[in-house]
């Protein structure tokens, strides 16, 4: 069974920087890519972004939103994945979510979620 | 940016009715066009993607077609559990897209 549980989330000041993590299990985690969306409280989901696999070098995908602040990582070793947030705004508030797509090649996206992780940036 | 216009972004609709939700996308988005329904302080759960194939485990009320740039989600005979909010995502080309949402509640 596919898992997916983020932490790292909390409080912090607008302009300030906060690193979730999302630890992964019951799937072979270097073979896919994986995504970050987001949630503000009462509103849509929003994608934030992709992390391609080795093969693919790592590369990575943003929204206009959050592209230069934010940073998308993972370490295969560990079956984790990284969402970097520097200089957030208060507009970055939001539940974050990990989520795994269910198919390898990033056709496809949103298999299984996490919990997600509160991320709340006000003065 | 591809922009994903959903309608209607709330109805409301009686257990038995059909229901058809429509996302329009603002350019072409081949088949990379995926359904979620998410239920109120819940993750939310893939429906269809592929524009019509189903997931596994989803009832078979729930269908998805279209093509090109106007799809839709349609539920044949809503039931109890299907009170929920819907939305659609095109993966076709990056930055991936959301609709807006639709509300879907009990008259």
């Amino acid at each position: 069974e596919v898992q997916l549980v983020e932490s790292g989330g909390g409080l912090v000041q607008p302009g300030g920087s906060l690193r979730l993590s999302c630890a992964a299990s019951g799937f072979t985690f270097s073979d896919y890519y994986m995504d970050w969306v987001r949630q503000a409280p009462g509103k849509g989901l929003e994608w934030v972004g992709r992390t391609r696999d080795k093969p693919n070098s790592y590369t990575t995908e943003y929204a206009a939103s959050v592209k230069g602040r934010f940073t998308i990582s993972r370490d295969d070793s560990k079956n984790s994945l990284f969402l970097q947030m520097n200089s957030l705004k208060t507009e970055d508030t939001a539940l974050y979510y990990c989520t795994y797509p269910g198919c390898t090649s990033g056709w496809c996206l949103g298999d299984a979620w996490g919990q997600g992780t509160l991320v709340t940036v006000s003065s | 940016d591809i922009q994903m216009t959903q309608s209607p972004s709330a109805m409301s609709a009686s257990v038995g009715d059909r229901v058809t939700i429509t996302c329009r996308a603002s350019q072409g988005i081949g088949n990379y066009l995926t359904w979620f329904q998410q239920k109120p302080g819940k993750v939310p759960k893939r429906l269809i993607y592929g524009v019509s194939t189903l997931q596994s485990g989803v009832p078979s009320r729930f269908s998805g077609s279209g093509s090109g740039t106007e799809f839709t989600l349609t539920i044949s005979s809503l039931q109890p559990e299907d009170f929920a909010s819907y939305y659609c995502l095109q993966h076709n080309s990056y930055p991936y897209t959301f609709g807006q949402g639709t509300k879907l509640e009990i008259k």
